[in-house]
């Protein structure tokens, strides 16, 4: 079946710019959630949406990260303003929920010039 | 944040040979862990699971061991081929968080 995918793979966009990430989850799965890897780190954590809601958004740097997930599947980063700071590999994962195993998707890389 | 950490950054192993990646963990409440593989330009790849009422899990050529005591984690990858040359990393869920060590690089010397 199909994994989490990610789009886009890549992209490159000016400081100050507004940008969106897509997250499309393993059908079924409840659990999703966002990360950010900067090189040569581990993922960190940003958010977890159980369903439509934001269960924890604690790791969200700052207002200008937003995440939704309207219907409870897709699920959209977005990032306002951006800083070249914000430059990492964003990546996303989905489970069944409670503590159980997460599956990854490939990453966005964003580059903030 | 919690402090996931590995010992070592980098680890060469000869093809054939069995790897050992250690990790250390602070949160005495955390009661799942995961090791996972990251190859170049890919997202994490679940490797091995284990909760924290076991202290021993095997699967498919690796092992996981956890000694509570003194909150330290370990993979085992037994007769270690090319293919298992990735970035290792351990993560810890306490709440809904997972928390994630740097990484240990590994590389398989053929």
């Amino acid at each position: 079946g199909a994994g989490v995918s990610q789009t886009p793979s890549n992209k490159v966009t000016e400081k100050g710019k507004y940008v969106e990430l897509r997250c499309d989850p393993i059908s079924g799965h409840t659990a999703l959630y966002w990360y950010r890897q900067s090189l040569g780190q581990g993922p960190e954590f940003l958010i977890y949406f159980q369903g439509t809601g934001a269960a924890d958004d604690s790791g969200l740097p700052n207002d200008r990260f937003f995440a939704v997930r309207p219907e409870g599947s897709v699920s959209t980063l977005k990032i306002q303003r951006t800083e070249r700071g914000d430059s990492a590999v964003y990546l996303c994962a989905s489970g069944v929920g409670g503590i159980n195993e997460q599956f990854f998707g490939p990453g966005t890389r964003l580059t903030v010039l | 944040g919690e402090n996931v950490g590995l010992h070592l950054p980098t680890l060469s192993v000869q093809e054939g040979d069995n790897s050992i990646i250690n990790c250390a963990y602070s949160n005495s409440a955390s009661d799942y862990f995961i090791w996972y593989k990251q190859e170049s330009g890919k997202g994490p790849q679940f490797i091995i699971d284990i909760r924290s009422n076991m202290d021993k899990r095997q699967g498919q050529r690796v092992t996981v061991l956890l000694n509570k005591t003194v909150k330290h984690l370990s993979l085992q990858i037994a007769a270690t081929q090319p293919g298992d040359s990735a970035v290792y990393f351990c993560a810890e869920n306490t709440g809904n968080q997972f928390y994630f060590g740097t990484g240990t690089s590994l590389t398989v010397i053929p």
